[in-house]
């Protein structure tokens, strides 16, 4: 099955510096990559995803890039915040039109990220 | 447009016991994925229903049990609890086979078996 490892697993950065967070996944065959910010007793939220057939995505000051042929997916958050705070987590997952019918997340362990003022 | 809900938030049980917690999807979502959350971990995959069946079964024992109702809702099942069965359950909704793979989080019932 899929194994998907997240590095590294605490993270620390001063208020407007750029954070980098890096998954490696092990099937070849997923296709769908999202990360989830996950604040302390809440649930997991969607902050962004992207699809093996694009290199990058963007949202403002977060950025996901893969490498499929190395199976690394990456989180970049520029000009960081005290509000970006949180424990995020990567997941990969084999598309339903792949499994023909479930599609299960499987998650990294997640990186506790704090920035400091 | 309401979001993903589960009940209860809390709940407190002793070993042996039985469990059922509750989730109703997103507004226009009919697939619901069950995840346990250890403390300090990343979710794990229980379960999905889709159609009132489950469709795909992660790597837990039978003690684990779901349903899913009519109006998409879903339950979460365990008997015979163990003191390794504390965790965050979360539930997650998404769209069936013609929709994208994303997935929405409830907020989560924490389950403490003592």
């Amino acid at each position: 099955g899929e194994n998907v490892e997240q590095h590294p697993s605490t993270l620390s950065v001063q208020e407007g510096d750029s954070a980098v967070i890096k998954c490696t996944y092990s099937d070849s065959a997923s296709n769908y990559f999202p990360w989830y910010k996950q604040e302390l007793g809440k649930r997991p939220q969607l902050i962004i995803d992207i699809r093996s057939n694009v290199g990058e995505k963007k949202d403002q000051r977060i950025a996901v890039t893969l490498n499929k042929t190395a199976k690394h997916f990456s989180l970049h958050i520029t000009e960081t915040q005290p509000e970006d705070s949180a424990v995020y987590f990567c997941a990969a997952l084999r598309g339903k039109e792949l499994t023909g019918g479930g599609n299960k997340l499987t998650f990294g362990t997640g990186t506790q990220l704090k920035v400091e003022l | 447009d309401a979001g993903v809900t589960q009940s209860p938030t809390h709940l407190i049980k002793t070993r042996g016991q039985q469990v059922t917690l509750r989730c109703s999807p997103k507004s226009g979502h009919d697939t619901v994925s069950w995840y346990q959350q250890a403390l300090g971990q990343g979710p794990q995959f229980i379960f999905q229903y889709y159609e009132e069946e489950e469709r795909q079964r992660g790597n837990f024992p039978d003690r684990f049990s779901g349903h899913q109702f009519p109006n998409y809702s879903s339950e979460l099942n365990v008997n015979a609890l163990l003191l390794g069965d504390s965790a965050l359950y979360l539930c997650a909704s998404s769209l069936g086979l013609a929709g994208p793979d994303t997935q929405y989080f409830g907020p989560g019932t924490r389950l403490t078996v003592l």
